[in-house]
């Protein structure tokens, strides 16, 4: 069964570096998605991605995220300059239809902000 | 705006025993209704859904009902076993893209 991948599983930054967190959705796909969950707070979204740009951004999708598809298989969420409140697990997601329909999760990539 | 308010956890039950997880919601529009599971190390997997009012999604032996007048979506099972522990996320969408969740219960069966 096709599913989403993420990598890293876990990701240990300093505060103010850059990193990058990979996800490859499923192959015909073609709505992406981030999400983020903060330990013991409601998993929260991020930002979709379509035709490749984006399409609806939340509040927390600042200057210091950005997304891109570099390939036909890779999503990629990038965060500059690391805050300590950036510590979360991320959640990559991916769709065959947009609106209403199911959305498709990795496992997730838990990112530990020092 | 939407929101998922979702039965706090953790819960701990015994095998065979009855499972109410409770969920509620606020949503403009007419939103579509969905129930994830999370096994331990794996991503967020669909466990059934409901996509409009008295819609009942079933699957893997839990159920939810969609009632818009009590704006609640309770998943619930008549006999949990050993394998259902995992934390269980409601979530909605309305306008689509995005989906709100609530903060996922944990639910561990104990033998």
């Amino acid at each position: 069964e096709p599913e989403v991948t993420q990598t890293p599983s876990h990701q240990v930054t300093q505060m103010g570096q850059e990193v990058i967190l990979r996800c490859v959705p499923i192959s015909n796909h073609l709505y992406f998605y981030w999400y983020r969950q903060i330990l013991g707070q409601k998993v929260e979204f991020l930002v979709s991605f379509y035709n490749n740009k984006i399409s609806e951004k939340s509040e927390i999708f600042d200057d210091q995220f950005s997304v891109e598809r570099p390939d036909g298989s890779n999503f990629t969420l990038k965060i500059r300059s690391t805050k300590l409140e950036d510590s979360a697990m991320y959640f990559c997601a991916s769709s065959g239809q947009g609106g209403t329909y199911e959305q498709y999760f990795g496992p997730g990539t838990r990112l530990t902000v020092t | 705006g939407d929101s998922v308010t979702q039965m706090e956890g953790p819960v701990t039950l015994s095998e065979e025993a009855f499972l109410t997880i409770n969920c509620t919601y606020t949503a403009t529009g007419y939103p579509s209704l969905f129930w994830y599971v999370q096994y331990p190390g794996e991503g967020l997997q669909l466990l059934l859904k409901a996509t409009k009012a008295d819609d009942k999604g079933s699957n893997k032996g839990f159920e939810a009902t969609y009632r818009k007048e009590t704006t609640s979506f309770h998943l619930e099972k008549g006999s949990v076993q050993v394998s259902d522990s995992a934390v269980y996320f409601c979530a909605l969408s309305s306008t689509g893209n995005q989906f709100y969740f609530g903060t996922g219960t944990s639910l561990t069966v104990i033998p």
